[in-house]
């Protein structure tokens, strides 16, 4: 089946500094890759969609200087936390659709982030 | 609005017995449905999905959920329940074409299974 991998798969900073995740798609090409954000206990909440080539969509409410999205090629999108804090902290899991319009996602393991 | 609920917040089941975590969801178009099972720290793992056809759809690890138009409801069953199947799961519907991968999830049902 197709693997989305994600990494770090845990980081912890210090508040103000930037992070990157980075998200590839291992055995397929990825158009577009999503990224989720889920606080413990909480379901996902999609931030934005990554679109090989093209700027990113955000979701409402997301702030996208904050959340820079990046997708290079066709199976990574990486996305940077820029000067975070601690409210930043939390579980970021990104899936990737791969070309065949069944709907069906790829999520990666997802990336803890701390932010102290 | 778009929206997928699942009522149960946690649920506790015994080892052997049957087990169905509860799904509705209110959706303009027609709807594609997925179940999905979270591990502690981990990403999410498809159970099963519903596109079109046959309503009751089965999935991996023994898991089958059935889709009821009429009650806007995706159900997710299992007939006898391992301790290996503790786990958050997840509820979520989508649509193909150029919002396909956009999911809306529910909240999640937490499982925990007594020996």
């Amino acid at each position: 089946g197709a693997v989305v991998s994600q990494h770090p798969s845990w980081v912890i900073c210090k508040s103000g500094t930037s992070v990157k995740i980075e998200c590839r798609s291992l055995d397929f090409q990825a158009t577009t890759m999503f990224w989720y954000r889920q606080f413990p206990k909480q379901s996902l909440m999609l931030m934005a969609t990554s679109n090989e080539g093209s700027k990113a969509t955000y979701e409402q409410g997301v702030e996208k200087d904050k959340f820079l999205i990046n997708h290079a090629s066709l199976t990574l999108s990486t996305l940077t936390v820029t000067s975070a804090h601690p409210e930043d902290s939390s579980f970021y899991i990104c899936s990737a659709r791969g070309s065949s319009n069944t709907g069906e996602l790829f999520f990666g393991e997802g990336s803890r982030l701390t932010v102290l | 609005a778009q929206s997928v609920t699942q009522p149960d917040i946690h649920i506790t089941v015994s080892e052997g017995a049957s087990l169905e975590l509860r799904c509705n969801y209110s959706y303009g178009a027609t709807p594609y449905l997925f179940w999905y099972v979270q591990s502690p720290g981990q990403g999410l793992q498809l159970l099963l999905k519903y596109f079109s056809g046959d309503t009751l759809v089965q999935g991996i690890k023994g898991f089958e959920a059935e889709f009821k138009r009429s009650q806007s409801s995706f159900n997710l069953r299992k007939p006898s329940v391992h301790w290996s199947d503790a786990a958050e799961y997840f509820c979520a519907v989508g649509a193909l074409g150029s919002n396909t991968g956009k999911l809306i999830f529910g909240q999640g049902t937490t499982l925990q299974v007594k020996p």
